[in-house]
Parts: C-alpha cells; sequence; structure tokens
C-alpha cells in the first residue's frame, strides 16, 4: 500500500483566485493520478501526472484549467485555475502501488464562493 | 462510458443487519475493486475480486462477481454504525489500475 497526504485539507476561495493542491507519498510510484468529486456525485478522473513529461487529461478537462505539475516520483501539484463555484468540490490524488490497487489520498474539500 | 451503476442509491439499516450492493458495469473487466468514503474524505480500498474469480472474503465483507451479468455484489454481514459511509465500486479493464471507472455509489447508513 502507501501513504499519501493533501495538502490542503480544505480551502474556502474567491472565483477567479487560483488554488494549488499538494499530494504527497510516502515511496516512489510511477503512476499518479487527479480525481474530481463534485458535491453528491462519484470521482471523474481529470488527468494522469507523468514523471518529467506533461499530465495527460481525460475528456472534458484541459491545462489551462487544471495545470498539474510531477517534478518527482513521490510528489504532484493540482492547480485550480480561474476558479468559478462549479469548481466546488472534493479533489483527490491517488497512486498506484500493488500493481493492481489505486490508493487514494485524503482528498482536499475546495468551496468557490 | 462504462461507468458502473449501483442501488441502491441509499440503504439505511440497524446496526447487526447485512447490507447489500449491487454495481452493474458495461463492458468487459480485468478486475472490480470496492471503496468506501467516509464523508467527503478519502477512499480506503476495500477489496479486489478479479475476473476469474465468482466470490471473495474479506472480514465481515463478502464480494461477489458475475461476469456473464456484467454485476457485482457487496455484502457486509453484522453492520456497525462505523459502517456508515458511501460504497464505490471502480472497474479496471487494463489489468494496471491505471484507468479505473467509478460507479455512482450507494449511501449506507447504519443506525443503533
Amino acid at each position: 500500500s502507501a501513504v499519501i497526504s493533501q495538502k490542503p485539507s480544505r480551502d474556502i476561495c474567491q472565483r477567479g483566485t487560483s488554488l494549488t493542491i499538494q499530494c504527497q507519498v510516502d515511496s516512489q510510484v510511477t503512476m499518479m493520478f487527479w480525481y474530481r468529486q463534485q458535491p453528491g456525485q462519484s470521482l471523474t478522473l481529470i488527468a494522469t501526472a507523468n514523471q518529467g513529461s506533461e499530465a495527460t487529461y481525460e475528456s472534458g478537462f484541459v491545462i489551462d484549467k487544471f495545470p498539474i505539475s510531477r517534478p518527482n516520483l513521490t510528489f504532484s501539484t493540482l492547480t485550480v485555475s480561474n476558479m468559478s463555484p462549479e469548481d466546488s468540490s472534493i479533489y483527490l490524488c491517488s497512486v498506484v502501488a500493488g500493481r493492481e490497487t489505486q490508493y487514494f489520498g485524503p482528498g482536499t474539500r475546495l468551496l468557490v464562493l | 462510458s462504462q461507468q458502473g451503476e449501483e442501488d441502491p442509491q441509499a440503504l439505511s439499516i440497524q446496526e447487526g443487519e447485512n447490507a447489500t450492493m449491487n454495481c452493474s458495469y458495461k463492458t468487459s473487466i480485468n478486475n472490480l475493486q470496492w471503496y468506501r468514503q467516509n464523508s467527503g474524505r478519502g477512499l480506503v480500498h476495500l477489496i479486489l475480486i478479479r475476473s476469474n474469480e465468482r466470490e471473495k472474503h474479506s472480514g465481515r465483507l463478502r464480494v461477489t462477481l458475475d461476469t456473464s451479468k456484467k454485476s457485482s455484489s457487496l455484502l457486509i454481514t453484522a453492520s456497525r454504525a462505523a459502517d456508515t459511509a458511501s460504497y464505490f465500486c471502480a472497474t479496471d479493464d487494463t489489468g494496471t489500475a491505471s484507468k479505473l471507472t467509478f460507479g455512482t455509489g450507494t449511501r449506507l447508513q447504519v443506525t443503533l
């Protein structure tokens, strides 16, 4: 398994601003992911964070809105840019450990006013 | 999209009773995983069942998989108040956990 931490755990932001969320893993992992969970909904994959190259975004998500960095095998950041109330969600990072299983961080709860 | 459908959407039971949640999906899978989420926090991995397995147990959890019906069920026996959470199934068609597709989730409430 893997132990994952995220910062901040929650935040309240004003529309038009940006927030950067950090994800730290206790071991080196190849695959790291970012998800969004809108209120009362299931998880939607935003992108795969690739170490040393640009992230791979899913349909409906773009780099300008959700820039991602992955400087090494234990750390990644997701920025939510130019926020609007529709961006209010829980943002979760996850990693693959043990080949077949994704393990999730505790999530960052974001409220945009 | 092969997002899984889970039913029921919400389930309320008393402590000590069994809880059964169902998940259906649309296409072939390599494995199916169940996760628990407590009140808007991160997801906790519960159990993984591979496509060539029909049943798996872990403590009070029992998972079944019927690939012919493209469905899975999660049974929690002798439920406790601490089991109150949302439960999600996630399908993996790659076998590498690189692309999980999550179901809609079941909200379980266990009352004393």
